[in-house]
């Protein structure tokens, strides 16, 4: 059974600062890792998306690296604001074979970026 | 206007009432799934339909009933619910296949 875990669970930072979150998987059988933001009450933002090929994606100030082998996934955030603050999630897909998109989360890093 | 839409924002409900949340998604997408997301616990799979067919029932009590009656519209029939199972509903949906979920800002459920 796949389990996922995320390291720290809350991250307090100063604004400007670069940043890293950590996810882990026990079952390096994926399909893909995705990362969502959550704001308080609200549903899941997609962030990135990496499949078992990739090795990393970026999107504006954010990267997302893979390593599959090790079942780790890293996400960097540079400069923080504010407005990044969130709860960051990590979910893995695996590589069952079925053709829709069952995803196993982490619980979460609940980040804080204060000015 | 977001491409999944969840009603009601909120709901509060006694344990013998009948209430159904709702989810339309505008993406065009052929799968759709509920998940529930309670205090300090992962986000939990409850059921996915994959071309309008329920192909996965993750264990969940038969006070639970979804259905999905096109690829558009998901929603989930509760009745004689428990405390417990207040939580955040949200619902998702995707491409079949390799593609990202989207997902609802979800359903806020207070059971009393």
């Amino acid at each position: 059974k796949q389990e996922v875990t995320q390291i720290p669970a809350a991250l307090s930072v100063p604004e400007g600062e670069n940043l890293v979150l950590n996810c882990s998987f026990t079952d390096s059988a994926i399909y893909n890792l995705q990362w969502f933001r959550q704001d308080p009450g609200k549903g899941l933002t997609s962030l990135l998306l990496i499949q078992s090929s990739q090795r990393e994606q970026t999107s504006g100030r954010l990267n997302a690296s893979l390593d599959k082998s090790s079942g780790r996934s890293t996400l960097y955030i540079a400069a923080s604001q504010p407005g990044d603050s969130a709860t960051y999630l990590c979910a893995v897909r695996g590589a069952g074979g079925t053709s829709y998109g069952k995803l196993t989360f982490g619980q979460g890093t609940i980040l804080t970026v204060h000015p | 206007e977001t491409g999944v839409t969840q009603t009601p924002r909120h709901l509060v409900m006694g344990m013998t009432n009948k209430k159904s949340l709702k989810c339309e998604q505008h993406l065009g997408h052929n799968a759709m799934y509920w998940y529930k997301q309670s205090a300090k616990k992962p986000l939990e799979l409850m059921f996915v339909y994959s071309l309008e067919e329920r192909v996965e029932n993750n264990s969940v009590p038969s006070r639970f009933s979804p259905e999905c009656p096109n690829s558009s519209h998901l929603f989930l029939h509760l009745h004689t619910l428990q405390p417990e199972d207040s939580a955040l509903y949200l619902c998702a949906s995707s491409q079949v296949g390799n593609s990202p979920l989207h997902f609802g800002n979800g359903t806020r459920l207070t059971v009393t």
